[in-house]
């Protein structure tokens, strides 16, 4: 079935440092979400964005964590500056409506 | 708030065993109802949801899961387990309120081990 890709599958980044995460979402979908899932623990909700918006994010979506989808391309989450908490596996997925979401593989973050 | 309980966090059954795995969950309005699978180092895989009517749904692979609306539960049950059902499942409630707001919350999931 169709998929929703991320890239990269890992990345290591000095603390302090800026770090993009891709995502690419299913074509004809039209609602984005990233999710965060610290080793061995649950998913949590990060932020949600619908037309070309925020429309909800939760108290994890620090003020350093930004969204955007530019021109219909890669949904991305920007991280500026890390920290060291901000380490582990990023999951990006997208629904065409409601919540049948298609997740990706996540993107493994470590920030050192 | 929605939330989600599961209280195992890790099961294990034998081969060829029945399965049950406990998820309770929390919200005021009419929940929708998700069970997901994920294998090492793999995203989620939808097992199968619940959004209205029969009770009782069917997913992949066999399993299946039942709403019960007084007990807030919606355990997943397969009848015999294979070794490659060995991942942890999350159970997951969406709010889904007629908005652009279609966010799921998740229990802290079950590690499931089959053993020969």
């Amino acid at each position: 079935g169709p998929k929703v890709l991320q890239i990269p599958s890992h990345q290591i980044i000095d603390m302090g440092q800026m770090v993009t995460l891709n995502c690419d979402p299913v074509s004809n979908h039209l609602y984005f979400y990233w999710y965060k899932q610290i080793l061995g623990q649950q998913m949590e909700f990060l932020v949600n964005f619908y037309n070309g918006k925020v429309m909800e994010k939760s108290k994890l979506f620090k003020d350093q964590f930004s969204v955007e989808r530019p021109d219909g391309s890669y949904f991305t989450l920007k991280i500026q500056p890390t920290a060291l908490e901000d380490s582990a596996v990023y999951f990006c997925a997208s629904s065409l409506q409601g919540s049948d979401y298609t997740f990706g593989s996540g993107t493994r973050l470590l920030v050192i | 708030a929605q939330s989600v309980t599961q209280p195992d966090a890790r099961v294990t059954v034998s081969e060829g065993a029945s399965l049950q795995l406990r998820c309770k969950y929390s919200y005021s309005g009419t929940p929708y109802l998700f069970w997901y699978v994920q294998y090492p180092r793999q995203g989620l895989q939808l097992l199968l949801k619940y959004y209205s009517g029969d009770p009782v749904v069917q997913g992949v692979n066999g399993f299946e899961a039942e709403f019960i609306k007084s007990n807030s539960s919606f355990h997943l049950r397969k009848a015999s387990v294979h070794w490659s059902d060995s991942a942890v499942y999350f159970c997951a409630v969406s709010a889904d309120s007629g908005g652009s707001n279609y966010k799921l919350t998740f229990g802290k999931g079950t590690l499931l081990t089959v053993t020969p």
